[in-house]
């Protein structure tokens, strides 16, 4: 049982760049969502998703695209990558409801020179 | 959504329990408390949670009070690998889309 799977690990990215942050998982969840964490703060929501074909935005959403096609997968697309984006950036995966954990990618490393 | 306070660091002696404190005087009644882990800046990890009563697991115990205004989370026999930041999340119907996290506790075991 993989969990939630992000890839790649570490990522480095010229300002103007774009790409797209992979996250998988397999146990069916239905909620699933991105944050971003820099130095010494907590995580804070980018995107987030409660079923496939549902996606909204979180507490700091601006340069980033979603998409939920699949109940697997939920990938996140920096457009146009910038400095300020350079941060670690964790997958999360749930049930739906209060009374259900959370589980956490591994986390990708982007940094926007 | 309801916020929680924490001290931003405490110490551990190795082998001995670490009570780790959590305010959350705002909380309502259809809220859990949760508390997360986070090691060396790897994915946080779900540690335990619960509404009223007090529930223990492999990992730890947690206790709310009787108002339901704070509680604290206990690690029975801290090792070094317990060093990590911790985090206490209130988590509603409203919001159970997501955590909130804060500054969280930042807990060195030491031996």
């Amino acid at each position: 049982n993989a969990g939630v799977t992000q890839t790649p690990k570490f990522q480095v990215l010229k300002t103007g760049q774009s790409m797209t942050l992979q996250c998988a998982q397999d146990m069916n969840h239905e909620y699933m969502s991105w944050y971003r964490q820099d130095p010494g703060m907590g995580l804070r929501l980018i995107h987030y998703s409660v079923g496939a074909g549902i996606t909204d935005q979180g507490e700091v959403p601006n340069g980033y695209n979603v998409s939920r096609s699949t109940t697997e997968d939920f990938p996140l697309r920096l457009l146009s990558a910038a400095p300020s984006q350079t941060s670690v950036y964790f997958c999360a995966s749930s049930y739906p409801g209060t009374d259900t954990e959370a589980f956490f990618g591994q986390g990708t490393r982007l940094t926007v020179v | 959504d309801a916020k929680t306070t924490q001290p931003p660091s405490m110490d551990c002696a190795e082998g001995r329990a670490a009570n780790l404190p959590c305010n959350h005087s705002t909380i309502s009644g259809n809220e859990y408390v949760y508390w997360y882990r986070q090691i060396h800046s790897q994915g946080p990890q779900y540690i335990i949670h619960g509404l009223k009563n007090n529930e223990t697991n492999e990992m730890a115990s947690l206790i709310i009070t009787e108002d339901r205004k704070s509680s604290t989370l206990i690690l029975p026999h801290a090792t070094l690998r317990d060093t990590a930041v911790y985090y206490c999340i209130v988590r509603g119907r409203s919001n159970d889309y997501k955590l909130s996290f804060g500054a969280g506790t930042t807990v060195t075991v030491r031996a």
